[in-house]
């Protein structure tokens, strides 16, 4: 198994360019989720997946769009970059637990470094 | 308001010492929480993780202990190694996000000393 794979692993942007950051998992997992990390700061949820089909928001959504039409896959679109996207994002994604959390089986990916000029 | 945070952002050991990072919460109806290990330019590892029932739980040369009364976690490494060297943050199922509800705090830098 691979993984959580994360790409790419270094992105520089201009602002109002958009991209997508690709995420993807071969363990079967049915929960996915984007997290940002900046300097001083915990992980924050940017949007979280239950499922192929389902997603929904976490604490940081805007200026960020998600789809999951697949289980393996989680993209992370940014529609107009800003500079205050310039962090470090992490996908992640685990079983999900019947009873949660189960987070044991939580798996982060490399992450993608992103700069916003 | 409520927040997850580590007492000191950086923590120097000698290599072979013991090493304790302590992890403050305050949302009192936490009843789950999370050690991650972050080594420089990856995601994050889970270590180990206590439920609320819980007030000790032993991994593989780490300890997380959980003090509810004064809402305090810490983990505890035995004969600290220089792989790990990383920062160390905590995590509680508070008032956060997503299934989980997973609110993170900011991260311990442990540096370990030759």
């Amino acid at each position: 198994n691979a993984g959580v794979t994360q790409t790419p692993k270094f992105q520089v942007l201009k602002t109002g360019q958009s991209m997508t950051l690709q995420c993807a998992q071969d363990m079967n997992h049915e929960y996915m989720s984007w997290y940002r990390q900046d300097p001083g700061m915990g992980l924050r949820l940017i949007h979280y997946s239950v499922g192929a089909g389902i997603t929904d928001q976490g604490e940081v959504p805007n200026g960020y769009n998600v789809s999951r039409s697949t289980t393996e896959d989680f993209p992370l679109r940014l529609l107009s970059a800003a500079p205050s996207q310039t962090s470090v994002y992490f996908c992640a994604s685990r079983l999900l637990a019947g009873i949660p959390p189960s987070t044991d089986t939580q798996y982060f990916g490399p992450g993608t470094r992103l700069t916003v000029l | 308001g409520e927040s997850v945070g580590l007492h000191l952002p950086t923590l120097s050991v000698q290599e072979g010492d013991n090493s304790i990072i302590n992890c403050a919460y305050s949302n009192s109806a936490s009843d789950y929480f999370i050690w991650y290990k972050q080594e420089s330019g990856k995601g994050p590892q889970f270590i180990i993780d206590i439920r609320s029932n819980m007030d000790k739980r032993q991994g593989q040369r780490v300890t997380v202990l959980l003090n509810k009364t004064v809402k305090h976690l810490s983990l505890q490494i035995a004969a600290t190694q220089p792989g790990d060297s990383a920062v160390y943050f905590c995590a509680e199922n508070g008032l956060g996000g997503g299934a989980d509800g997973l609110t993170f705090g900011k991260g311990t830098h442990l540096i370990i000393q030759p």
